[in-house]
C-alpha cells in the first residue's frame, strides 16, 4: 500500500462483458506484478511485466486474460468475456527498488480492484 | 500438493498471548520468505522480510526459517487486538524481482 495505486477498486461486470483493471506502481518504477485472490484462498501470481515487455506469464489463463504496461501510464490487466469464475480481488504489487537488486525482494502491494461478474 | 501450505484457521486467541504462525513448503529453492498482513478488503501489508534460514525480530513481530526442515513462523508476542487479520506467509526463489508465491493465509483473532 506504499504508493501502489489501483482502480477502479470494486468493478461490476456482467457475463460476457469485458473488465479493464488499473495499476500504477510506486513513483519511478517500471515493474508490475498482478495476482489474483479468490475467495478464501491465497494469492496467486498472474504476471510480471516491466515497461513495454512481459517477463513472465507463467500464471495467466490461457484465454481470455492479457496484460500490459505502456511506456506511458498505467499497467492493464484485461479480461475479456467475463465469465463468475472471475470474480475475485485483483492485486499489483510493485518493489521499492531503492537500489540494487537486493531492494527488488520486497513486493508492496496496491489495494486491489474487486471485481464481481453477475 | 500444493507449493505452500498455511493452515487456514480461524485462530482465537486472547489478547495479550503469544500467537504462533506457520507455514511449510515443499521447494527446497526457495531462499526468500516474507510475512503479509491482510485487514479485511484491504491489500497485503509487508511485515517481515528475511533470507535463509535464521531468526528476524522487528518489535512484537519474530520470523524464522528453518530450511532444513522446509519450515517457517512468525511469532507474534503481547498480541493486541488490532492485530486481528490474516496472514500470509510468501517466498521467492532468488534475489531481484521475481514472483511471489502465497500460502492460503490464516485468519486470526485476538480476543479483548
Amino acid at each position: 500500500n506504499a504508493g501502489v495505486m489501483q482502480n477502479p477498486r470494486h468493478l461490476v461486470r456482467r457475463r460476457g462483458q469485458e473488465a479493464r483493471l488499473r495499476c500504477s506502481p510506486m513513483k519511478g518504477h517500471s515493474h508490475v506484478y498482478w495476482y489474483r485472490q479468490l475467495p478464501e484462498e491465497g494469492l496467486k501470481f498472474m504476471v510480471y511485466l516491466q515497461k513495454e515487455n512481459i517477463i513472465d506469464e507463467s500464471g495467466m489463463p490461457k484465454e481470455r486474460f492479457s496484460a500490459e504496461f505502456p511506456k506511458e501510464g498505467p499497467s492493464i490487466l484485461r479480461i475479456q468475456q467475463v465469465v463468475r469464475g472471475d470474480s475475485a480481488a485483483y492485486f499489483c504489487a510493485s518493489p521499492s527498488g531503492g537500489g540494487g537488486r537486493e531492494s527488488y525482494n520486497e513486493q508492496f502491494f496496491g489495494p486491489g480492484t474487486r471485481l464481481t461478474v453477475l | 500438493q500444493k507449493e505452500v501450505e498455511q493452515d487456514p484457521g480461524p485462530l482465537s486467541v486472547p489478547e495479550g498471548a503469544i500467537v504462533s504462525l506457520n507455514c511449510t513448503y515443499s521447494n527446497s529453492a526457495f531462499q526468500y520468505f516474507m510475512w503479509y498482513r491482510q485487514y479485511s478488503r484491504k491489500g497485503p501489508e509487508l511485515l517481515m522480510y528475511t533470507y535463509s534460514s535464521g531468526n528476524k525480530e522487528d518489535g512484537r513481530f519474530t520470523a524464522q526459517v528453518d530450511k532444513s526442515s522446509k519450515y517457517i513462523s512468525l511469532f507474534i508476542r503481547d498480541s493486541q487486538p488490532s492485530d486481528s487479520a490474516t496472514y500470509l506467509c510468501a517466498m521467492k526463489l532468488g534475489m531481484g524481482a521475481q514472483k511471489l508465491v502465497f500460502g492460503q493465509g490464516t485468519r486470526l483473532t485476538i480476543n479483548p
